[in-house]
Order: structure tokens, then sequence, then C-alpha cells
């Protein structure tokens, strides 16, 4: 198995510019989560899905933060417009079920300048 | 009150040592607990997990779950210098949530 996928592996854009972070979960697993990890505020759970379906976004920041899971094997974390502040590194994870272990990707570092 | 609250260190210990890792969490519906490695740049990757009051061990590793008092720990025994990381405790009750993470220096 592939283990979870992201892209890009870095980021870097201008404030302002809109921002795509996609992640494939493992084959078979049906809750996704996005979480942000920055020095100061450690990892942070931003969505997560079950079967695809948004079930907890209260983390996601602001509306300028967006995400969609338009099938089981692909997912989408959107910033329009990003801040300087946004920058931090976005992991994707994956699990087979409720109480099961996650599985992460190997992030996204994202730099907004 | 965070959800899942961590020492953030750093923990300095021998190499041979036994490191104790401690986490406490707020909600009292939480099922199963996590502890996760993470090295410098790297992404997180599960050392233990633990679903019941009590003790479970793995090699060098021990997860000990105290339900009542809301605390999780860990013990490292024989420490390596190739376990200094940031370990992070996690809390499952729908959702996964993790806290800040310990770092842990073992030095030769």
């Amino acid at each position: 198995d592939a283990g979870v996928i992201q892209s890009p592996r870095h980021e870097v854009t201008e404030m302002g510019q809109e921002v795509t972070l996609r992640c494939k979960p493992i084959s078979g697993h049906n809750s996704l989560f996005w979480y942000r990890q920055t020095m100061m505020r450690g990892l942070e759970l931003l969505i997560y899905f079950n079967n695809n379906v948004p079930i907890d976004d209260s983390g996601m920041p602001e509306d300028r933060f967006s995400a969609k899971m338009p099938n089981a094997s692909f997912s989408t974390l959107k910033i329009q417009p990003s801040e300087p502040r946004d920058s931090a590194v976005y992991f994707c994870a994956s699990r087979l079920g409720q109480g099961e272990k996650l599985f992460f990707g190997s992030g996204t570092q994202l730099s907004v300048l | 009150q965070k959800e899942v609250e961590q020492n953030s260190g750093p923990l300095s210990v021998p190499e041979g040592a036994i490191a104790s890792l401690n986490c406490t969490y707020s909600d009292r519906g939480s099922q199963s607990f996590f502890w996760y490695r993470q090295y410098s740049g790297k992404s997180p990757e599960l050392i233990m997990s633990i679903y019941s009051n009590g003790d479970k061990e793995d090699g060098r590793f021990t997860a000990q779950l105290n339900k009542a008092s809301q605390y999780v720990s860990l013990l490292i025994r024989d420490s390596q210098p190739s376990d200094s990381a940031t370990y992070l405790c996690a809390v499952n009750t729908d959702k996964l949530i993790f806290g800040t993470g310990t770092r842990l220096q073992v030095f030769p």
C-alpha cells in the first residue's frame, strides 16, 4: 500500500493567492482528517470526513479555508486568499474506522510570503 | 482548558535510562488513546495504542492508562539517542485530538 499521499510537498506563494492542497487516503479507509502544525499551536485538527461527508469543521480557522471530499479517494483543502499566518505544515491522515489508528501523509510545507 | 495537555519539555535523559512522558485529557467520554513519535521534519508515526485501564507493553515501550484520573503515560526503557523526538499524545472521542507534544532528548 502506498500510504496516504499528499501533494505538493512544498508550496511557496504570495499573500492573496489561492492555495490548493491535495490528499489521497489509503484505499478502504473511511475517515479522512486535515491537520495544521505550527511550533506555537502544535497539531490542530481542521476538519474531518466520514464516508466523504464533513463531520466536524469547527477547527477551520475562517471562511478563507474550505475542504472537499468528492469521492473516497480524494480530498482537497483550499485557502483563498492566503495570508502569511497560514504558513505551516498541513497534514492529511486517514483511518479505517472509529477508534482505529491514524496514518499520516508526508505533509505539505506551506509558506505564504 | 486544553482538551489534551502535555508538558512541552524538553525532557532530557541519559542513554539507558527510563523516559517518562505524561498526558492528561479533559473529555471523560474518550475511548481510545495513542502515542505518536515525530522526528523533526517528518510526519507522526504510531508507537502505541491503548484502550483499557492498566498497562500495555510493546518492546521497550509501555503505555499506561487511568481513565478515572484522565491520565495517559508512556514509558521508554533503555532510552537510546535514536529515541530523541517529539512524542504526541492523541485522544479519540469521535475525532482524534493531539496534545502539543513533549520533546525528548536522549544524550549519550
